[in-house]
C-alpha cells in the first residue's frame, strides 16, 4: 500500500527566509509525486509534480521540490518565503502503474511571519 | 489547467434533509472523479471514486446509502448526503484527473456543509 508522511503539522518561517516542507513516501514501483496548496475554505491547487527526469522540479509561485529516490523524499522548498505563502500544503503520491488513486499526506500548515 | 466547478460552496440544511453537491469538469471529460471529506486542520479522506456510467467505488467505512454518488455524464458527478445529521457537517471536495498537468489532479473549490 502507498503512503505519505508529512512529519510536521506546522512550519513557521520569517518572511524572506527560505522554507522547507518535508514529505516522505512509500509506494510500489516508481512514484508520481505531487504538491498541492490549500487556502482556507478552498479546494486544493496544484503546485508541482515529479513524474520522471530531473530530480529538481520547479512549480508555481516560485516553489520547487527535489525528488530523492534513496531517501524516498520529495521536500517542498522556496528560497524566499512570502506572507502570502501561508497556507496548508499537501504532498501526494500515486504509483506509475496500477492504481491511479492518489494518497495524500496529512498536510502541513505553513505560517510565514512578517 | 483544467477546471472543476463545484457547487454550492456553502450550504446549511436541517437534520433529516438531503443535500446535493455538484461537481462539473468544465473543459475536459472526466470518466473518474473522486470525492473527499476534510475535517478541520486534517487531511483529505477519500470517500469514493465516481465512475461515469457505473457504480461508485466506496472506501471502507463510508455508508453507500447515506452518501449517494451519481456520475451520469462525462462532465458531471453528484454527491447527495441523505438524511443529514450534524455529524455530517464537514468540507467536501471533489477532484478529477487533470489532463493538462499529466497524471495530476484538479480539485473543485469545496463545499462547506453545515447540518443544524
Amino acid at each position: 500500500a502507498q503512503s505519505v508522511a508529512q512529519p510536521e503539522d506546522q512550519v513557521n518561517v520569517a518572511e524572506g527566509n527560505p522554507l522547507t516542507v518535508k514529505c516522505t513516501y512509500s509506494v510500489s514501483g516508481n512514484p508520481y509525486l505531487f504538491w498541492y496548496v490549500q487556502y482556507p475554505n478552498r479546494g486544493l491547487q496544484f503546485l508541482l509534480k515529479y513524474i520522471t527526469g530531473d530530480n529538481l522540479v520547479k512549480g508555481s509561485y516560485g516553489f520547487e521540490a527535489e525528488f530523492n529516490k534513496s531517501q524516498t523524499s520529495f521536500h517542498l522548498k522556496k528560497p524566499s518565503a512570502l506572507v502570502s505563502d501561508s497556507a496548508l500544503y499537501f504532498c501526494a503520491v500515486r504509483p506509475s502503474g496500477g492504481s491511479y488513486i492518489p494518497t495524500f499526506g496529512r498536510g502541513t500548515s505553513l505560517i510565514v511571519h512578517p | 489547467g483544467a477546471v472543476v466547478s463545484q457547487h454550492p460552496s456553502r450550504v446549511i440544511c436541517k437534520s433529516g434533509t438531503s443535500v446535493k453537491i455538484e461537481c462539473r469538469s468544465l473543459d475536459f471529460q472526466a470518466t473518474t472523479m473522486f470525492w473527499y471529506r476534510q475535517f478541520p486542520k486534517q487531511s483529505l479522506m477519500l470517500m469514493a471514486t465516481s465512475n461515469e456510467g457505473s457504480k461508485a467505488t466506496y472506501e471502507q467505512g463510508v455508508e453507500k446509502d447515506k452518501f449517494l454518488i451519481n456520475h451520469a455524464s462525462l462532465t458531471l458527478s453528484t454527491l447527495t448526503v441523505t438524511s443529514a445529521h450534524p455529524e455530517d457537517s464537514s468540507f467536501y471536495i471533489c477532484s478529477a484527473e487533470d489532463p493538462s498537468t499529466g497524471y495530476g489532479y484538479t480539485f473543485g473549490s469545496g463545499t462547506r456543509l453545515t447540518v443544524v
